[in-house]
């Protein structure tokens, strides 16, 4: 059974980092780009970052483009997403989630029960 | 970058009835790489439909989704109770970078 679970969030003030993981479990980890998409509150969801297999390619969004860094350890079976400077806008709901395909384009057909992050002061 | 609309913002119907929610791109799709979620309040997204029309694992056969280029819809045959959600597309043509839309939220009449 596929099964992804992140740790991290939390409250952090304005111009603070925060680190989220996920730790994924029931597929093989290196074979699937991992992305990380966000909520916030009472919205819609916005495609944040993407990292491939091999960790080789990482994507991000113009919003958080600087600011954040993807990163993963196939090793560990672990995604993670390095938050810096830190914006209230920044607050959502954090999803990590499977590509449904190795090897070409495909939707996100696992998700994790998502992390909160909060920023304010 | 495409830009993905969903039509109506909200949608309130009665169970028993049939659903049709829409999805429109700025520019068109390629090869149908367009999916459907399904999302209720405090859980995580479920992948409905792939690939514009097909069902994705242990979804019910009263969802369907059709449509290329750049429109694009989901149907729901018969509304179960269970089914009243928000509800949005993504485009994936260039995955791993996703587009999804603003939302249909479909509310109980």
């Amino acid at each position: 059974e596929v099964q992804l679970l992140e740790s991290g969030g939390g409250l952090v003030q304005p111009g603070g980092s925060l680190r989220l993981s996920c730790a994924a479990s029931g597929f093989t980890f290196s074979n699937y780009a991992m992305t990380w998409v966000r909520q916030t509150p009472g919205k819609g969801l916005e495609w944040v970052s993407a990292i491939s297999g091999s960790g080789a390619a990482t994507y991000y969004a113009d919003s958080v483009k600087g600011r954040f860094t993807i990163s993963r350890d196939n090793s560990k079976n672990t995604l993670y997403l390095q938050m810096n400077s830190l914006r209230a806008e920044d607050t959502a709901v954090y999803y990590c989630a499977k590509r449904s395909i190795s090897r070409a384009p495909g939707p996100l057909d696992y998700w994790g029960q998502g992390a909160l992050v909060t920023v304010s002061s | 970058e495409i830009v993905l609309t969903q039509s109506p913002g909200t949608l309130s119907l009665s169970p028993g009835e049939r659903a049709t929610l829409s999805c429109r791109a700025s520019q068109s799709v390629s090869s149908s790489y367009l999916a459907w979620y399904q999302q209720k309040a405090g859980q995580a997204p479920r992948l409905l439909i792939y690939g514009a029309s097909s069902r994705a694992t242990g979804i019910p056969d009263r969802f369907s989704g059709s449509g290329s280029g750049t429109d694009f819809t989901l149907t729901i045959s018969r509304l179960e109770p269970e089914d009243f959600a928000v509800y949005y597309c993504q485009q994936y043509g260039a995955s791993p970078i996703y587009t999804f839309g603003q939302g249909t939220k479909l509310e109980i009449k």
